[in-house]
C-alpha cells in the first residue's frame, strides 16, 4: 500500500538553527499538509498546500515557517531560526482531494520527525 | 472554536470488546477520522465516516455516529494485544483543509 515517507525521523538541533523537514506524499495525492503534536499536547494542524501554495494556514505558522514543494516528489518543511519550543514530532500528510462537502478524502499519515532543539 | 475531546485511558481483557469514545463540538464536522498510533509509529487511518452517515462497519470496527450529541464512538470487536496503542478521533469541515484532533484514548489489552 503507498504511504508517506518523511526524514530524517529524528533531527536534533542547536536553537537558532535553520531545520529542513522532508516528506515524499504518496504519488497520485493533490493536497499536502504539515501537523506538529508537542510532547504530551493534540496533534495541531500547522498548513495545507495544493497546486504550489499555500491554501490554509494556523496561527501556529507564522513567519519562521515556510513550505516548499521543489521537485515533483518531496514537499519541505522549513523553520528558520528554531526555538526550545519548537521541539516536537512533526508529521506530514496528504490526500487525493481536500475540502469540500463529502468529496473529502482521507489525510494519510508519514511516521513523523521527532525535532529536538538544544 | 472546535475541540474535540477523548477520554484518556481504557483497559479490556483479550477478546472483550472496546469501546472508544469521542465527542466534538462543531457541528459543521462533515467528516470523523479514527487514527491509530503505535509506539514510535505514525498515525494510521483506520476508518471514517460522513455526517450523513450513522454507522460505519469495517471489519472487527464499528463507528457509531450521534449527531444530535455530537458524540462518535469507535467499537473494536474481539480485542488483541496487537490492538494495544493511542485512538486519535479527528474532525474535519467542509470549510476548511484542517484536522482538529483529540487527545488520544490509550487502549491497553491485557491478556
Amino acid at each position: 500500500e503507498p504511504e508517506v515517507t518523511q526524514t530524517p525521523s529524528h533531527q536534533v538541533t542547536q536553537m537558532g538553527q535553520e531545520v529542513i523537514l522532508r516528506c515524499v506524499p504518496i504519488s497520485n495525492h493533490l493536497y499536502f499538509y504539515w501537523y506538529r503534536q508537542i510532547l504530551g499536547q493534540k496533534v495541531e494542524f500547522l498548513v495545507s498546500f495544493y497546486n504550489n501554495e499555500i491554501s490554509e494556514k494556523s496561527e501556529i505558522f507564522d513567519d519562521q515557517f515556510s513550505v516548499e514543494r521543489p521537485d515533483g516528489s518531496n514537499f519541505t518543511l522549513k523553520i528558520r531560526s528554531t526555538k526550545l519550543e519548537d521541539s516536537a514530532m512533526y508529521f506530514c500528510a496528504s490526500s487525493e482531494f481536500g475540502g469540500g462537502s463529502y468529496s473529502n478524502q482521507p489525510q494519510h499519515f508519514g511516521d513523523g520527525t521527532r525535532l529536538s532543539i538544544l | 472554536g472546535e475541540d474535540v475531546e477523548q477520554s484518556l485511558f481504557l483497559s479490556v481483557r483479550e477478546g472483550d470488546s472496546s469501546v472508544i469514545n469521542c465527542t466534538y463540538t462543531d457541528s459543521s464536522s462533515t467528516y470523523l477520522y479514527w487514527y491509530k498510533q503505535e509506539p514510535g509509529a505514525g498515525l494510521q487511518l483506520l476508518t471514517y465516516i460522513f455526517s450523513n452517515m450513522d454507522m460505519k462497519q469495517d471489519q472487527r470496527l464499528t463507528v457509531l455516529l450521534n449527531k444530535k450529541d455530537k458524540h462518535l464512538s469507535l467499537r473494536i470487536a474481539d480485542t488483541q494485544t496487537g490492538d494495544s496503542a493511542i485512538y486519535f478521533c479527528a474532525g474535519g469541515m467542509d470549510s476548511s483543509y484542517k484536522l482538529i484532533f483529540g487527545s488520544g484514548t490509550r487502549l491497553l489489552v491485557r491478556p
